[in-house]
Protein backbone atom coordinates (compact mmCIF):
# COMPACT_ATOMS: atom_id res chain seq x y z
CA UNK A 1 0.00 0.00 0.00
CA UNK A 2 1.36 3.38 -0.52
CA UNK A 3 2.80 5.12 2.69
CA UNK A 4 2.41 8.83 3.65
CA UNK A 5 2.48 11.46 1.52
CA UNK A 6 3.86 14.83 2.25
CA UNK A 7 4.80 17.91 -0.35
CA UNK A 8 6.31 19.44 -0.41
CA UNK A 9 9.80 17.78 0.94
CA UNK A 10 11.40 21.33 1.50
CA UNK A 11 9.77 24.76 1.41
CA UNK A 12 12.42 27.90 1.89
CA UNK A 13 10.26 31.17 2.43
CA UNK A 14 10.69 34.83 3.67
CA UNK A 15 9.41 35.65 6.82
CA UNK A 16 5.92 37.22 6.33
CA UNK A 17 5.25 34.88 3.60
CA UNK A 18 2.44 31.72 3.09
CA UNK A 19 3.16 28.23 2.52
CA UNK A 20 0.62 25.59 2.41
CA UNK A 21 2.07 22.42 3.47
CA UNK A 22 -0.32 18.83 2.22
CA UNK A 23 -0.68 15.22 3.77
CA UNK A 24 -2.13 12.34 2.02
CA UNK A 25 -3.15 9.86 4.81
CA UNK A 26 -2.56 6.00 3.71
CA UNK A 27 -6.48 5.23 2.13
CA UNK A 28 -8.77 4.35 4.60
CA UNK A 29 -6.68 6.05 7.39
CA UNK A 30 -9.13 8.12 9.27
CA UNK A 31 -7.22 9.36 12.23
CA UNK A 32 -4.39 12.06 10.97
CA UNK A 33 -1.82 13.66 13.03
CA UNK A 34 0.60 17.06 12.21
CA UNK A 35 3.73 16.82 14.36
CA UNK A 36 6.71 19.40 14.31
CA UNK A 37 10.51 18.87 14.83
CA UNK A 38 12.51 21.97 15.85
CA UNK A 39 16.02 21.85 15.04
CA UNK A 40 17.39 20.15 18.34
CA UNK A 41 14.36 19.55 19.88
CA UNK A 42 11.82 17.05 20.63
CA UNK A 43 9.19 16.11 17.95
CA UNK A 44 5.92 18.08 18.77
CA UNK A 45 2.33 17.23 18.47
CA UNK A 46 0.45 19.89 16.36
CA UNK A 47 -2.69 18.49 16.14
CA UNK A 48 -5.01 15.44 14.99
CA UNK A 49 -7.91 14.99 12.96
CA UNK A 50 -10.71 12.41 12.73
CA UNK A 51 -11.93 12.29 9.52
CA UNK A 52 -12.21 15.55 8.57
CA UNK A 53 -12.98 16.96 12.43
CA UNK A 54 -10.17 18.08 14.53
CA UNK A 55 -9.83 16.03 17.18
CA UNK A 56 -7.59 17.79 19.32
CA UNK A 57 -5.58 21.03 18.63
CA UNK A 58 -4.14 21.76 21.58
CA UNK A 59 -0.62 21.67 20.07
CA UNK A 60 -1.32 24.41 17.60
CA UNK A 61 1.09 27.03 18.40
CA UNK A 62 -0.92 30.02 17.63
CA UNK A 63 -3.34 31.59 15.42
CA UNK A 64 -0.84 31.91 12.20
CA UNK A 65 -1.47 27.94 11.86
CA UNK A 66 -4.53 26.62 9.95
CA UNK A 67 -4.96 23.26 9.17
CA UNK A 68 -8.10 21.54 7.43
CA UNK A 69 -8.70 18.21 6.48
CA UNK A 70 -11.04 18.05 2.98
CA UNK A 71 -13.51 15.26 3.09
CA UNK A 72 -11.49 13.31 6.06
CA UNK A 73 -8.95 12.34 2.82
CA UNK A 74 -5.93 14.61 2.47
CA UNK A 75 -4.60 17.61 5.17
CA UNK A 76 -3.08 20.81 4.64
CA UNK A 77 -1.51 22.78 7.09
CA UNK A 78 -1.29 26.56 6.44
CA UNK A 79 1.16 28.87 8.04
CA UNK A 80 0.32 32.80 7.67
CA UNK A 81 2.72 34.83 8.15
CA UNK A 82 5.52 32.45 8.60
CA UNK A 83 8.09 33.10 11.34
CA UNK A 84 11.42 32.72 11.88
CA UNK A 85 10.75 30.53 14.45
CA UNK A 86 7.84 28.45 12.67
CA UNK A 87 11.34 26.95 10.56
CA UNK A 88 11.86 22.91 11.48
CA UNK A 89 10.19 19.93 10.12
CA UNK A 90 6.70 19.20 10.22
CA UNK A 91 5.66 15.51 9.86
CA UNK A 92 2.02 14.08 9.45
CA UNK A 93 0.80 10.64 10.71
CA UNK A 94 -1.90 8.36 10.19
CA UNK A 95 -3.91 5.53 11.55
CA UNK A 96 -7.12 3.18 11.08
CA UNK A 97 -9.85 4.44 13.60
CA UNK A 98 -9.55 1.48 16.07
CA UNK A 99 -7.17 -0.89 17.56
CA UNK A 100 -4.08 0.25 16.00
CA UNK A 101 -1.01 1.48 18.51
CA UNK A 102 1.87 3.64 16.67
CA UNK A 103 1.16 5.25 13.32
CA UNK A 104 3.02 5.30 10.15
CA UNK A 105 4.71 8.45 9.46
CA UNK A 106 5.56 10.72 6.39
CA UNK A 107 8.71 11.61 5.06
CA UNK A 108 7.96 15.18 6.42
CA UNK A 109 8.13 18.98 4.95
CA UNK A 110 11.36 20.60 5.72
CA UNK A 111 10.28 24.48 6.62
CA UNK A 112 13.15 27.15 6.44
CA UNK A 113 12.00 30.75 7.16
CA UNK A 114 14.91 33.42 6.42
CA UNK B 1 0.48 14.61 31.11
CA UNK B 2 3.30 12.72 29.93
CA UNK B 3 7.34 13.83 29.14
CA UNK B 4 9.80 11.75 27.67
CA UNK B 5 13.99 11.84 28.40
CA UNK B 6 16.53 10.25 26.10
CA UNK B 7 19.60 11.24 28.65
CA UNK B 8 21.98 10.45 25.47
CA UNK B 9 22.23 12.94 22.26
CA UNK B 10 24.69 11.12 20.98
CA UNK B 11 26.15 7.34 21.02
CA UNK B 12 28.74 6.52 19.13
CA UNK B 13 29.89 2.58 18.23
CA UNK B 14 31.78 0.39 16.63
CA UNK B 15 29.94 -2.21 13.92
CA UNK B 16 29.53 -5.69 15.87
CA UNK B 17 29.33 -4.22 19.27
CA UNK B 18 26.70 -4.00 21.45
CA UNK B 19 24.55 -0.86 21.88
CA UNK B 20 21.99 0.39 24.31
CA UNK B 21 19.99 3.69 23.93
CA UNK B 22 18.00 4.75 26.97
CA UNK B 23 14.90 5.99 27.59
CA UNK B 24 12.93 7.15 30.59
CA UNK B 25 9.37 8.34 30.93
CA UNK B 26 7.04 10.26 33.41
CA UNK B 27 3.15 9.37 33.15
CA UNK B 28 0.13 9.47 35.66
CA UNK B 29 -1.40 6.80 33.75
CA UNK B 30 -0.33 3.66 31.97
CA UNK B 31 1.28 4.06 28.86
CA UNK B 32 1.90 2.49 25.38
CA UNK B 33 5.49 2.79 24.77
CA UNK B 34 7.48 3.17 21.66
CA UNK B 35 10.86 3.31 19.42
CA UNK B 36 10.37 5.18 15.78
CA UNK B 37 13.92 5.77 13.84
CA UNK B 38 14.88 8.30 11.13
CA UNK B 39 16.83 7.32 8.99
CA UNK B 40 18.83 10.05 7.16
CA UNK B 41 16.05 11.55 4.54
CA UNK B 42 13.27 9.31 5.19
CA UNK B 43 10.67 9.54 7.94
CA UNK B 44 10.10 8.17 11.42
CA UNK B 45 9.21 4.42 10.89
CA UNK B 46 8.35 2.12 14.39
CA UNK B 47 10.98 0.14 15.59
CA UNK B 48 9.18 -2.01 18.06
CA UNK B 49 6.31 -0.82 20.58
CA UNK B 50 5.09 -2.09 24.31
CA UNK B 51 1.73 -2.23 24.73
CA UNK B 52 1.13 -4.95 27.28
CA UNK B 53 2.58 -8.45 28.32
CA UNK B 54 5.81 -9.52 27.73
CA UNK B 55 8.26 -6.67 29.20
CA UNK B 56 10.47 -7.59 26.36
CA UNK B 57 10.00 -6.72 23.16
CA UNK B 58 11.61 -7.09 19.94
CA UNK B 59 11.25 -5.23 16.58
CA UNK B 60 12.78 -5.25 13.64
CA UNK B 61 16.20 -5.08 12.57
CA UNK B 62 17.46 -7.11 15.35
CA UNK B 63 16.47 -4.57 17.99
CA UNK B 64 14.66 -5.59 21.37
CA UNK B 65 13.83 -3.21 24.17
CA UNK B 66 12.75 -4.17 27.94
CA UNK B 67 9.86 -2.20 29.70
CA UNK B 68 10.70 -1.71 33.27
CA UNK B 69 8.03 -0.16 35.06
CA UNK B 70 9.81 0.56 38.32
CA UNK B 71 12.24 2.39 36.62
CA UNK B 72 10.20 3.63 34.17
CA UNK B 73 12.45 2.98 31.76
CA UNK B 74 12.38 1.61 27.90
CA UNK B 75 16.13 0.97 27.04
CA UNK B 76 16.60 -0.22 23.46
CA UNK B 77 19.30 -3.05 22.69
CA UNK B 78 20.98 -4.26 19.79
CA UNK B 79 23.77 -6.90 20.64
CA UNK B 80 25.59 -5.92 17.10
CA UNK B 81 25.33 -3.16 15.37
CA UNK B 82 25.79 -2.48 11.66
CA UNK B 83 27.06 0.62 9.94
CA UNK B 84 23.22 0.66 8.26
CA UNK B 85 22.29 1.03 11.99
CA UNK B 86 23.27 4.62 11.80
CA UNK B 87 20.26 6.88 12.42
CA UNK B 88 18.36 8.93 14.64
CA UNK B 89 16.32 6.98 17.45
CA UNK B 90 13.23 8.35 18.96
CA UNK B 91 11.43 7.04 22.38
CA UNK B 92 7.73 8.08 22.46
CA UNK B 93 4.79 7.72 25.00
CA UNK B 94 1.24 7.47 24.13
CA UNK B 95 -1.39 7.63 27.17
CA UNK B 96 -3.85 4.86 27.47
CA UNK B 97 -7.65 5.22 26.50
CA UNK B 98 -9.18 2.51 25.07
CA UNK B 99 -8.99 1.99 21.11
CA UNK B 100 -5.99 4.21 20.47
CA UNK B 101 -5.25 7.09 18.34
CA UNK B 102 -3.73 9.48 20.65
CA UNK B 103 -0.92 11.77 20.53
CA UNK B 104 2.46 10.63 21.09
CA UNK B 105 5.08 12.62 23.23
CA UNK B 106 8.78 12.13 21.84
CA UNK B 107 11.85 12.04 23.51
CA UNK B 108 14.44 14.27 21.74
CA UNK B 109 16.64 11.79 19.97
CA UNK B 110 19.61 9.84 20.07
CA UNK B 111 22.15 10.10 17.32
CA UNK B 112 23.35 6.46 16.76
CA UNK B 113 26.63 6.81 14.82
CA UNK B 114 28.44 2.78 13.63
CA UNK B 115 31.72 3.48 12.74
CA UNK B 116 34.36 0.90 11.37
Amino acid sequence: EAGVTQFPSHSVIEKGQTVTLRCDPISGHDNLYWYRRVMGKEIKFLLHFVKESKQDESGMPNNRFLAERTGGTYSTLKVQPAELEDSGVYFCASSPLWGTYGYTFGSGTRLTVV
Amino acid sequence: AQSVTQLDSQVPVFEEAPVELRCNYSSSVSVYLFWYVQYPNQGLQLLLKYLSGSTLVKGINGFEAEFNKSQTSFHLRKPSVHISDTAEYFCAVEGYVTGGGNKLTFGTGTQLKVEL
